[in-house]
Protein backbone atom coordinates (compact mmCIF):
# COMPACT_ATOMS: atom_id res chain seq x y z
CA UNK A 1 0.00 0.00 0.00
CA UNK A 2 0.94 3.28 -0.79
CA UNK A 3 -0.06 5.09 2.34
CA UNK A 4 -1.96 7.73 2.78
CA UNK A 5 -0.82 10.57 -0.36
CA UNK A 6 -1.19 14.44 0.11
CA UNK A 7 -0.61 17.01 -2.30
CA UNK A 8 1.31 19.43 -3.11
CA UNK A 9 4.07 18.70 -0.81
CA UNK A 10 4.89 22.73 -0.43
CA UNK A 11 2.52 25.42 -1.42
CA UNK A 12 3.50 28.89 -1.25
CA UNK A 13 0.63 31.57 -2.19
CA UNK A 14 -0.30 35.05 -1.60
CA UNK A 15 -3.03 36.48 1.10
CA UNK A 16 -5.89 36.50 -0.31
CA UNK A 17 -5.55 33.43 -2.86
CA UNK A 18 -7.26 30.58 -2.48
CA UNK A 19 -6.02 27.42 -1.27
CA UNK A 20 -6.69 23.22 -1.73
CA UNK A 21 -5.00 21.02 0.04
CA UNK A 22 -5.64 17.14 -1.21
CA UNK A 23 -5.59 13.46 0.40
CA UNK A 24 -6.16 9.92 -0.14
CA UNK A 25 -6.46 7.96 2.70
CA UNK A 26 -5.38 4.38 2.65
CA UNK A 27 -8.33 2.19 1.28
CA UNK A 28 -10.05 0.11 3.48
CA UNK A 29 -9.76 3.06 5.98
CA UNK A 30 -13.03 4.54 7.07
CA UNK A 31 -11.49 7.52 9.19
CA UNK A 32 -10.06 10.79 7.65
CA UNK A 33 -8.36 13.36 9.80
CA UNK A 34 -7.08 17.21 8.95
CA UNK A 35 -4.52 18.48 11.40
CA UNK A 36 -2.39 21.37 11.20
CA UNK A 37 1.03 22.07 12.86
CA UNK A 38 2.83 25.38 13.87
CA UNK A 39 5.90 25.84 16.11
CA UNK A 40 3.02 27.93 18.23
CA UNK A 41 0.26 25.76 18.62
CA UNK A 42 1.74 22.53 17.81
CA UNK A 43 -0.46 19.45 16.47
CA UNK A 44 -3.97 20.48 16.39
CA UNK A 45 -6.84 18.52 14.68
CA UNK A 46 -9.21 20.61 12.48
CA UNK A 47 -11.88 18.00 11.38
CA UNK A 48 -12.09 14.72 10.79
CA UNK A 49 -14.76 12.17 8.96
CA UNK A 50 -16.05 8.78 9.29
CA UNK A 51 -17.22 7.63 6.16
CA UNK A 52 -16.93 10.47 4.59
CA UNK A 53 -19.19 12.20 6.52
CA UNK A 54 -17.75 15.19 8.78
CA UNK A 55 -17.83 14.38 12.29
CA UNK A 56 -16.04 17.05 14.10
CA UNK A 57 -15.20 20.17 12.91
CA UNK A 58 -14.85 21.94 15.96
CA UNK A 59 -11.05 22.53 15.16
CA UNK A 60 -11.63 24.49 11.84
CA UNK A 61 -10.33 27.95 12.86
CA UNK A 62 -12.71 29.78 11.14
CA UNK A 63 -14.98 30.27 7.81
CA UNK A 64 -12.18 30.43 5.34
CA UNK A 65 -11.39 27.32 5.81
CA UNK A 66 -13.69 24.19 4.70
CA UNK A 67 -13.36 20.60 4.44
CA UNK A 68 -15.34 17.58 1.88
CA UNK A 69 -15.22 14.22 1.66
CA UNK A 70 -17.00 13.53 -1.74
CA UNK A 71 -15.49 9.89 -1.44
CA UNK A 72 -13.81 7.34 0.19
CA UNK A 73 -10.28 7.92 -1.85
CA UNK A 74 -10.36 11.78 -1.76
CA UNK A 75 -10.87 14.63 0.61
CA UNK A 76 -9.72 18.51 0.21
CA UNK A 77 -9.32 20.95 2.54
CA UNK A 78 -9.61 24.70 1.09
CA UNK A 79 -8.89 27.88 2.19
CA UNK A 80 -10.13 30.95 1.24
CA UNK A 81 -8.87 33.50 1.29
CA UNK A 82 -5.65 32.43 2.76
CA UNK A 83 -3.52 34.83 5.35
CA UNK A 84 -0.25 34.76 6.51
CA UNK A 85 -1.31 33.23 9.91
CA UNK A 86 -2.18 30.11 8.29
CA UNK A 87 1.51 28.92 7.38
CA UNK A 88 1.85 25.62 8.87
CA UNK A 89 2.48 22.08 7.93
CA UNK A 90 -1.14 20.32 7.07
CA UNK A 91 -1.30 16.62 7.50
CA UNK A 92 -3.62 14.24 6.30
CA UNK A 93 -4.34 10.85 8.23
CA UNK A 94 -6.65 7.89 8.26
CA UNK A 95 -7.65 4.98 10.58
CA UNK A 96 -9.63 1.99 10.21
CA UNK A 97 -11.61 2.51 13.14
CA UNK A 98 -11.21 4.78 16.84
CA UNK A 99 -11.75 1.61 18.86
CA UNK A 100 -8.85 1.79 21.48
CA UNK A 101 -6.80 -1.27 19.94
CA UNK A 102 -7.04 -0.41 16.49
CA UNK A 103 -6.95 3.23 16.55
CA UNK A 104 -3.84 3.87 15.10
CA UNK A 105 -3.75 6.80 12.89
CA UNK A 106 -1.38 6.88 9.45
CA UNK A 107 -0.01 10.34 8.68
CA UNK A 108 0.49 11.48 5.19
CA UNK A 109 3.87 13.10 4.85
CA UNK A 110 2.10 16.66 4.80
CA UNK A 111 1.67 19.64 2.75
CA UNK A 112 4.10 23.00 4.04
CA UNK A 113 1.85 26.02 3.60
CA UNK A 114 3.42 29.58 2.86
CA UNK A 115 1.56 32.65 3.10
CA UNK A 116 3.01 35.48 1.66
CA UNK B 1 -11.71 17.69 29.43
CA UNK B 2 -8.83 15.04 28.28
CA UNK B 3 -5.49 16.14 28.05
CA UNK B 4 -1.74 14.71 27.63
CA UNK B 5 1.02 16.76 29.25
CA UNK B 6 4.77 15.80 28.02
CA UNK B 7 8.03 16.99 29.19
CA UNK B 8 9.62 20.25 27.37
CA UNK B 9 12.43 20.16 24.71
CA UNK B 10 14.67 20.01 23.47
CA UNK B 11 16.39 17.12 24.54
CA UNK B 12 20.18 16.34 23.97
CA UNK B 13 21.81 13.17 24.60
CA UNK B 14 25.20 11.47 23.55
CA UNK B 15 24.70 8.25 21.96
CA UNK B 16 24.11 5.01 24.46
CA UNK B 17 22.81 7.18 26.62
CA UNK B 18 19.59 6.35 28.55
CA UNK B 19 16.32 8.61 27.37
CA UNK B 20 13.20 9.11 29.62
CA UNK B 21 10.10 11.20 27.83
CA UNK B 22 7.80 11.98 30.77
CA UNK B 23 3.97 12.02 29.91
CA UNK B 24 0.93 12.29 32.09
CA UNK B 25 -2.33 12.54 30.99
CA UNK B 26 -5.52 13.06 32.13
CA UNK B 27 -8.83 11.39 30.93
CA UNK B 28 -12.74 9.96 31.62
CA UNK B 29 -12.99 6.48 31.46
CA UNK B 30 -10.07 4.01 30.36
CA UNK B 31 -8.11 5.55 27.52
CA UNK B 32 -5.56 4.02 25.06
CA UNK B 33 -1.99 5.37 25.34
CA UNK B 34 0.23 6.01 22.21
CA UNK B 35 3.39 7.24 21.38
CA UNK B 36 4.23 8.99 18.31
CA UNK B 37 7.53 9.77 16.11
CA UNK B 38 8.21 12.32 13.64
CA UNK B 39 11.34 11.92 12.05
CA UNK B 40 12.47 15.57 10.55
CA UNK B 41 10.40 16.22 7.04
CA UNK B 42 7.58 13.65 7.30
CA UNK B 43 4.50 12.60 8.97
CA UNK B 44 3.87 11.35 12.28
CA UNK B 45 4.29 7.68 12.58
CA UNK B 46 2.60 5.03 15.50
CA UNK B 47 6.15 3.97 17.85
CA UNK B 48 4.03 2.01 20.49
CA UNK B 49 0.99 1.81 22.53
CA UNK B 50 -0.85 0.21 25.03
CA UNK B 51 -4.40 -0.26 25.90
CA UNK B 52 -4.85 -1.24 29.70
CA UNK B 53 -3.52 -0.18 32.73
CA UNK B 54 0.01 -1.96 33.39
CA UNK B 55 0.03 -3.10 29.49
CA UNK B 56 3.58 -2.15 28.16
CA UNK B 57 4.09 -1.50 24.58
CA UNK B 58 7.42 -1.62 23.26
CA UNK B 59 9.29 -1.17 19.60
CA UNK B 60 12.60 -0.44 17.97
CA UNK B 61 14.09 -0.32 21.69
CA UNK B 62 11.62 2.10 23.11
CA UNK B 63 9.28 1.31 25.85
CA UNK B 64 6.75 2.51 28.01
CA UNK B 65 4.13 1.19 30.74
CA UNK B 66 0.86 2.45 31.62
CA UNK B 67 0.37 3.63 35.23
CA UNK B 68 -3.30 3.96 35.79
CA UNK B 69 -2.15 5.18 39.45
CA UNK B 70 0.06 7.71 38.48
CA UNK B 71 -1.65 8.60 35.32
CA UNK B 72 1.71 8.16 33.34
CA UNK B 73 3.36 6.62 30.06
CA UNK B 74 6.90 7.86 30.13
CA UNK B 75 8.60 6.97 26.69
CA UNK B 76 12.06 5.02 27.92
CA UNK B 77 15.46 3.89 26.07
CA UNK B 78 18.27 2.16 26.93
CA UNK B 79 20.87 3.07 24.58
CA UNK B 80 19.42 6.20 22.05
CA UNK B 81 20.92 6.24 18.84
CA UNK B 82 21.48 9.57 16.02
CA UNK B 83 19.02 7.72 14.04
CA UNK B 84 16.43 8.53 16.79
CA UNK B 85 16.62 12.38 16.60
CA UNK B 86 13.49 13.61 16.15
CA UNK B 87 9.89 14.38 17.94
CA UNK B 88 7.82 12.29 20.34
CA UNK B 89 4.46 12.60 20.64
CA UNK B 90 2.35 11.33 23.55
CA UNK B 91 -1.40 10.96 22.44
CA UNK B 92 -4.22 9.13 24.40
CA UNK B 93 -7.46 7.60 23.25
CA UNK B 94 -10.81 7.97 25.31
CA UNK B 95 -12.71 5.27 25.42
CA UNK B 96 -16.16 5.25 26.59
CA UNK B 97 -17.49 1.47 27.30
CA UNK B 98 -21.18 2.00 25.59
CA UNK B 99 -20.18 4.88 23.78
CA UNK B 100 -18.48 6.11 21.23
CA UNK B 101 -14.80 5.91 20.56
CA UNK B 102 -12.57 8.86 21.46
CA UNK B 103 -10.11 10.28 18.84
CA UNK B 104 -6.58 10.81 19.38
CA UNK B 105 -5.35 14.01 21.42
CA UNK B 106 -1.81 14.70 21.49
CA UNK B 107 0.73 16.03 23.44
CA UNK B 108 3.01 19.32 22.68
CA UNK B 109 5.83 17.32 21.33
CA UNK B 110 9.32 16.40 22.49
CA UNK B 111 12.53 17.07 20.16
CA UNK B 112 15.04 14.83 20.76
CA UNK B 113 18.58 15.72 19.60
CA UNK B 114 20.80 12.81 19.65
CA UNK B 115 25.11 13.77 19.08
CA UNK B 116 27.49 10.89 17.85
Amino acid sequence: DAGVIQSPRHEVTEMGQEVTLRCKPISGHDYLFWYRQTMMRGLELLIYFNNNVPIDDSGMPEDRFSAKMPNASFSTLKIQPSEPRDSAVYFCASSIDLSGFRNEQFFGPGTRLTVL
Amino acid sequence: GNSVTQMEGPVTLSEEAFLTINCTYTATGYPSLFWYVQYPGEGLQLLLKATKADDKGSNKGFEATYRKETTSFHLEKGSVQVSDSAVYFCALSDRNYGGSQGNLIFGKGTKLSVKP
